[in-house]
């Protein structure tokens, strides 16, 4: 059964320094969205990705994070400039149609020291 | 916004009974519903959903239920098995893209 896979697993950076989280959508689907979790917190939305561009945006996510399809295989998220409260599970998650199952990612821990 | 209440934070029971888990939900304009289990270090796994035209939904031992009105869907596990331990989070979906809206989750113990 095919999933999304994201890499890397870990990551450590610091404060400052930007990131790339790299995520592989399941092959069929057309809708892209990332979403964090903080150790302990529940699972936030950041952002939605359809037709490439953005289709929505939370308050988290802001001019600091971008997210780009820059292959047909390819979803990332990219932090230009972490700060320490970034630090979270990063989870990727993908959808065949709008209205459809959404399906995750093993994530990213990313710790920002 | 969405907000999505979720209850209990905690659940403790014993094996082979059953396990309830209720959430809320704010915007009346919500239509999907699914749930999710999560094991420690591991991505949420999708074990059931529900959408607004639906009251109940049953998959094996696993079922939820819809009160529109109300506002509120809750999971209903029975018969509980050791391999339910986890923690499971509800979440609605909001906006034309269908983004989810996560509850805080409960973490369900199941005793032997």
């Amino acid at each position: 059964e095919p999933e999304v896979t994201q890499t890397p697993s870990h990551q450590v950076t610091q404060m400052g320094q930007e990131v790339i989280l790299r995520c592989v959508p399941i092959s069929n689907h057309l809708y892209f969205y990332w979403y964090r979790q903080i150790l302990g917190q529940k699972v936030e939305f950041l952002v939605s990705f359809y037709n490439n561009e953005i289709s929505e945006k939370s308050e988290i996510f802001d001019d600091q994070f971008s997210v780009e399809r820059p292959d047909g295989s390819n979803f990332t998220l990219k932090i230009r400039s972490t700060k320490l409260e970034d630090s979270a599970m990063y989870f990727c998650a993908s959808s065949e149609a709008n209205q459809e199952t959404q399906y995750f990612g093993p994530g990213t821990r990313l710790l920002v020291l | 916004g969405e907000n999505v209440e979720q209850h209990p934070s905690t659940l403790s029971v014993q094996e082979g009974d059953s396990a309830v888990i209720k959430c809320t939900y704010s915007d009346s304009a919500s239509n999907y519903f699914p749930w999710y289990k999560q094991e420690l270090g591991k991505r949420p796994q999708l074990i059931i959903d529900i959408r607004s035209n639906v009251g109940e939904k049953k998959d094996q031992r696993i079922a939820v239920t819809l009160n529109k009105t109300a506002k509120h869907f809750s999971l209903h596990i029975t018969e509980t098995q050791p391999e339910d331990s986890a923690v499971y989070f509800c979440a609605a979906s909001i906006g034309s893209n269908y983004q989810l809206i996560w509850g805080a989750g409960t973490k369900l113990i199941i005793k032997p």
